[in-house]
């Protein structure tokens, strides 16, 4: 089993839908969470933090369960902006090693 | 100014030759790394150095050779290079916060290195 898993997508949808994200870990020890965002052929760049009690930053909504082992992402009223590959990441063992999952794959249409 | 720069961007050779990937970061971080990202898009950990110790080698053959002369520079060497080392590589880097448990923070990546074995 991959220590993080994305289903690769992709997730086509037209402007203004909601969309949502899952990832899932192997690891029960890991510490922190991330959702990264990568355009095509540049460098992955931070989205945002995933906190256990859930956290919103503007159309994005990120959520941890740590019982089953996963964390989600949901993006409200998305922009062709949105358009992009969303990595899951995760933070685990004594030295902190950071994983990515394979990534998330979203195509907003106009 | 650029917090991650790699040298070079884009990187064309021939099966068995050696080449090096150079990596600097000004933001102060004390946290390095290689990833390498495949045809398929997975990035996947190669090396992290915590200043300038090597911390992380994630199963990298030893054709790989990660150098950190100092905590702002990390840089690969590889050698006899394979077609299957055709890849994005990128660096990053972080700052790991001292408290117990926090771990390191947001991971700032550079902007790859194109290596194409031909």
């Amino acid at each position: 089993r991959k220590e993080v898993e994305q289903d690769p997508g992709p997730f086509n949808v037209p402007e203004g839908a909601t969309v949502a994200f899952n990832c899932t870990y192997s690891n029960s020890a890991s510490q922190s969470f991330f959702w990264y965002r990568q355009d095509c052929r540049k460098e992955p760049k931070l989205l945002m933090s995933v906190y256990s009690s859930g956290n919103e930053d503007g159309r994005f909504t990120a959520q941890l369960n740590r019982a089953s082992q996963y964390i989600s992402l949901l993006i409200r009223d998305s922009k062709l902006s949105d358009s992009a590959t969303y990595l899951c990441v995760v933070r685990s063992g004594g030295y902190q090693k950071v994983t990515f999952g394979t990534g998330t794959k979203l195509q907003v249409i106009p | 100014d650029t917090a991650v720069s790699q040298t070079p961007k884009y990187l064309v050779t021939q099966m068995g030759n050696d080449k090096s990937i150079k990596c600097e970061q000004n933001l102060g971080h004390d946290t390095m790394y290689w990833y390498k990202q495949d045809s398929k898009k997975f990035l996947k950990i190669m090396f992290s150095y915590n200043n300038k110790e090597l911390i992380i080698n994630e199963t990298v053959p030893n054709r790989f050779s990660p150098k950190s002369p100092d905590k702002a520079h990390l840089n690969l060497h590889i050698n006899s290079l394979e077609l299957g080392d055709s890849a994005v590589y990128f660096c990053a880097s972080s700052q790991r916060d001292s408290r117990v448990g926090a771990g390191t923070g947001e991971l700032f990546f550079g902007e790859g290195s194109r290596l194409t074995v031909l």
